[in-house]
């Protein structure tokens, strides 16, 4: 079970809107930056959002990230079948000393 | 044009050594932190250790913790993971990761392209 919870999948309709969460505590969201991976069926993880809510050069402004307290949002609007992937959060834990990763959330874009 | 690539990966007894490697290229290496990362078969991302581009600061997930070990030749642009003790659940595909440091936060800019590791049963 990770530390970081994010929902096992999500579900929208092409065009549509949809956001995934990420739950964390002091020692982890609260107190550090966020990352967000997209991982497309077979393929390498990609970084999609850096810093909470940069986008790295060639990223879409359909992709955007924030951060509130201990819990990220991913948030990805104009839906296509083309962003059924895992995403997956990501940030550094002080007390632990280590990077941790959300458990990964499957989009389905129906 | 940045890039990682992976070697080193295979089929390894329970108990067993292997050592995994990424060489890059494309970017100064000696200035970057480098991560390994791993997937098990249908699992999500797990973190396994980070190192420093000096190699002064290094750390270890727990999981990992006393039996691998992550290295760094910047002569050689080249990371480097050595797997001792491995066990049946060490079985995944392990990414190593550029670190680029921007937000004093990890996150992963660039992936190599994965190579896996499977310790039978």
């Amino acid at each position: 079970q990770s530390v970081l919870t994010q929902p096992p999948s999500v579900s929208a309709a092409p065009g549509q809107k949809v956001t995934i969460s990420c739950s964390g505590s002091s020692s982890n969201i609260g107190n550090n930056y966020v990352s967000w991976y997209q991982q497309l069926p077979g393929m390498v993880p990609k970084l999609l959002i850096y810093g909470n809510n940069n986008r790295p050069s060639g990223i879409p402004d359909r992709f955007s990230g924030s951060k509130s307290g201990t819990s990220a949002t991913l948030g990805i609007t104009g839906l296509q079948t083309g962003d059924e992937a895992d995403y997956y959060c990501g940030t550094w834990d002080s007390s632990l000393s280590a990077m941790l990763f959300g458990g990964g959330t499957k989009l389905t874009v129906l | 044009e940045v890039q990682l690539v992976q070697s080193g990966g295979g089929l390894v007894k329970p108990g067993g050594s292997l050592r995994l490697s990424c060489a890059a290229s494309g970017f100064t290496f000696n200035t970057y932190s480098m991560d390994w990362v791993r997937q098990a078969p249908g699992k999500g991302l797990e973190w396994l250790s980070s190192i420093s581009s000096t190699s002064s600061y290094i750390y270890y997930a727990d999981s990992v913790k006393g039996r691998f070990t992550i290295s760094r030749d910047n002569a050689k642009n080249s990371l480097y993971l050595q797997m001792n003790s491995l066990r049946v659940e060490d079985t995944a595909v392990y990414f190593c990761a550029r670190d680029p440091g921007i937000t004093g936060t990890t996150e992963l800019d660039y992936w190599g392209q994965g190579t896996l590791v499977t310790v039978p049963s």
